[in-house]
């Protein structure tokens, strides 16, 4: 089955700095890849998303994705960070292409604290 | 606008009670999802449904029930069989059941033990 990494389960940056959370998968052929950010008591909020094509794949809020097949990594960038940006951010796996079920698989999310 | 909604925001159980969430888009989506979620955990899957009077168990079914009567409704049944139902629950749907579709998040249901 599919599974998601993020390696990282706390990371602190200065506002302004730059940002990147990492996401390797797990998955035999080309995955359907997303990055979704949650609020504290929120629910999630699709970020971006990458199907195919163009592996620097661009969201909103700013934010950045790369493709990264040999490396199995769909890190998540954003040139300055700002403090809300503070929130926890989930990469997810969709399943198999050949499947009609829109399950996602969920990495364990990394939350992400903005120092003024 | 259209969205999830996703009631109440926090709801209490007893011991030995059955506590039903409720979750309505009007997304006009034809599949729906129950999540929970633990901290450090992420999202595990409860159940879903890729249509009306349809479901399947996902990878934590066990002390859960669902019914999917009508397109919009999703409502998720926290059974006494759940032991430790303490967790922040996520309802969500996408416009189909392909595995490339976006998902679509309610704002969740925090459920605690009295």
């Amino acid at each position: 089955a599919q599974s998601v990494t993020q390696p990282d389960i706390h990371i602190t940056v200065s506002e302004g700095a730059s940002l990147e959370l990492r996401c390797n998968y797990s998955y035999g052929a080309t995955p359907y890849l997303f990055w979704y950010v949650q609020s504290p008591g929120q629910g999630l909020q699709l970020l971006l998303k990458y199907f195919s094509g163009d592996t620097l794949v661009q969201g909103i809020k700013g934010f950045e994705a790369e493709f990264k097949r040999s490396q199995s990594s769909f890190n998540l960038r954003k040139p300055s960070v700002h403090w809300s940006d503070a929130a926890e951010y989930f990469c997810a796996v969709g399943g198999d292409r050949g499947s009609t079920l829109g399950r996602l698989y969920f990495g364990r999310g990394t939350q992400l604290t903005v120092w003024p | 606008d259209g969205g999830i909604t996703q009631s109440p925001k926090y709801l209490f159980r007893k011991e030995g009670q059955n506590v039903t969430l409720s979750c309505e888009q009007n997304l006009n989506h034809d599949a729906m999802y129950w999540y929970r979620q633990d901290p450090g955990q992420g999202l595990r899957l409860i159940y879903y449904s890729q249509i009306v009077n349809d479901f399947q168990k996902g990878d934590i079914a066990e002390g859960y029930s669902v019914s999917r009567e009508k397109k919009e409704s999703f409502p998720l049944t926290v059974t006494s069989a759940q032991k430790n139902p303490t967790a922040f629950y996520l309802c969500a749907s996408s416009i189909s059941t392909g595995n490339n579709q976006p998902q679509h998040f309610g704002d969740g249901t925090r459920l605690s033990i009295l």
